[in-house]
């Protein structure tokens, strides 16, 4: 997944306990997107930016917030983390609408 | 609400067949369209695009596209079983942007057997 790299790979968190998890790119992008994938349901949109200092909500935002720190950098913070919120996290880039994703490898979290 | 729905599977075909692989969108406005394939555990990667109404190939891949009947499918010729693996579907209904949100089917499972 050269050009875009999320940390950490693997968490499990307490419920109730915060974190955030990390996602980087090296490709000069401007739409980054978190999105989750659970079994059965597909990936869903989390919340997106679509350039450098805006953000916004996807499908499903609640329990989650986002910061794009700046054009590499679109991390996504669970403040109080819940065992619905086991899954696995994606995060995308895109040059532009016509293009598709180019996705990091992803953070698997179990919350317990 | 912007609907992709997708054959769930599992879908198993035998060495050197044809799979054939089904999409559904909702939102009749979407633009482009994407196929993406994902191994177990891993993440997806984009094998195709198409946006116009037709077929598109690539190698052993070929998209089809019917807008008037919302409807998008990937024909896999000649399956290896390194093909096996999960297919998503995704559809970007933005138009009128610069913004490519894609939403995604659930996925369908292909086992390609020796």
């Amino acid at each position: 997944n050269a050009g875009v790299t999320q940390t950490p790979k693997f968490q499990v968190l307490k419920t109730g306990q915060s974190m955030t998890l990390q996602c980087a790119q090296d490709m000069n992008h401007n739409s980054m997107y978190w999105y989750r994938q659970d079994p059965g349901m597909g990936l869903r949109l989390i919340y997106y930016s679509a350039s450098e200092g805006t953000t916004d909500k996807g499908e499903v935002p609640n329990g989650y917030n986002v910061s794009r720190l700046n054009k590499r950098e679109f991390s996504l913070r669970l403040e109080s983390a819940a065992p619905s919120q086991t899954s696995v996290y994606f995060c995308a880039i895109q040059r532009d609408r016509d293009y598709g994703y180019t996705f990091g490898s992803g953070t698997r979290l179990t919350v317990v | 609400q912007k609907e992709v729905e997708q054959n769930s599977g599992p879908l198993s075909v035998p060495e050197g067949a044809i799979a054939s692989l089904n999409c559904t969108y909702s939102d009749r406005g979407s633009q482009s369209f994407f196929w993406y394939r994902q191994y177990s555990g891993k993440s997806p990667e984009l094998i195709m695009f198409i946006y116009s109404n037709g077929d598109k190939e690539d190698g052993r891949f070929t998209a089809q596209l019917n807008k008037a009947s919302q409807y998008v499918s990937l024909l896999i010729r000649d399956s290896q079983p390194s093909d096996s693996a999960t297919y998503l579907c995704a559809v970007n209904p933005d138009r009128g942007s610069t913004l490519g949100r894609l939403y995604f089917g659930r996925g369908t499972q292909l086992t390609v057997w020796p």
